[in-house]
């Protein structure tokens, strides 16, 4: 059972240099999020996508971008890289049942703008 | 708006020693109550959950009692294990709302032999 897969594990970027966050899970979730996570903090919901071609914005979306073509992938894009981006991001994905929503995570994407 | 507080860490304990972990939310109507874990360079899993006032989720000796009328989920363990250590997180679900949660600060705990 894979769960939810992210790649790079770890990225370094360069200041304006652009990359995306791959992010896949095989549970036929509808529901998918990214969150990036800060030292010593919570998670901040980026976007989030309740099923294939619909997403929405969450609490701190400037500078990034998502697409949702399938159920299983729904890929992160970082434009301009700056180094407030410097963070570890986590995709995760749920389905509800009973009535409840229980997220399952990826690994982390570890990425640092210098 | 919806807000989750933690306790504030780390939180060093002894093996074998007693764990509570204090958790209280804000927010409207009676959402269901989560205990995420995170251990060190993994993403976060589940560790219990409530879904109703008075529930007790428990898993892995630890446990949380939904509790309406103080808007509280505090985590608790009787004799913590080396294992353990981690970083917990209280976070707060809708079924509706896309399933979108809400989550605190984290709590570090470590636990030393």
């Amino acid at each position: 059972n894979a769960g939810v897969t992210q790649t790079p594990k770890f990225r370094i970027l360069k200041i304006g240099q652009s990359m995306t966050l791959q992010c896949t899970q095989d549970m036929n979730h509808n529901y998918m999020y990214w969150y990036r996570q800060d030292p010593g903090m919570g998670l901040k919901l980026i976007y989030y996508s309740v099923g294939a071609g619909i997403t929405d914005k969450g609490e701190v979306p400037n500078g990034y971008n998502v697409s949702r073509s399938t159920t299983e992938d729904f890929p992160l894009r970082l434009e301009l890289a700056a180094p407030s981006q410097t963070s570890v991001y986590f995709c995760a994905s749920s389905q509800r049942s009973g009535g409840v929503n229980i997220q399952y995570f990826g690994a982390g994407t570890r990425l640092s703008v210098l | 708006g919806n807000s989750v507080t933690q306790m504030e860490g780390p939180v060093t304990l002894s093996e074998e020693a007693f764990l509570t972990i204090n958790c209280t939310y804000t927010a409207t109507g009676y959402p269901s109550l989560f205990w995420y874990v995170q251990y060190p360079g993994e993403g976060l899993q589940l560790l219990l959950k409530a879904t109703k006032a008075d529930d007790k989720g428990s898993n892995k000796g630890f446990e949380a009692t939904y509790r309406k009328e103080t808007t509280s989920f505090h985590l608790e363990k009787g004799s913590v294990q080396v294992s353990d250590s981690a970083v917990y997180f209280c976070a707060l679900s809708w079924g509706t709302n896309a399933g979108k949660s809400t989550f605190g600060d984290g709590t570090t705990l470590t636990v030393k032999p």
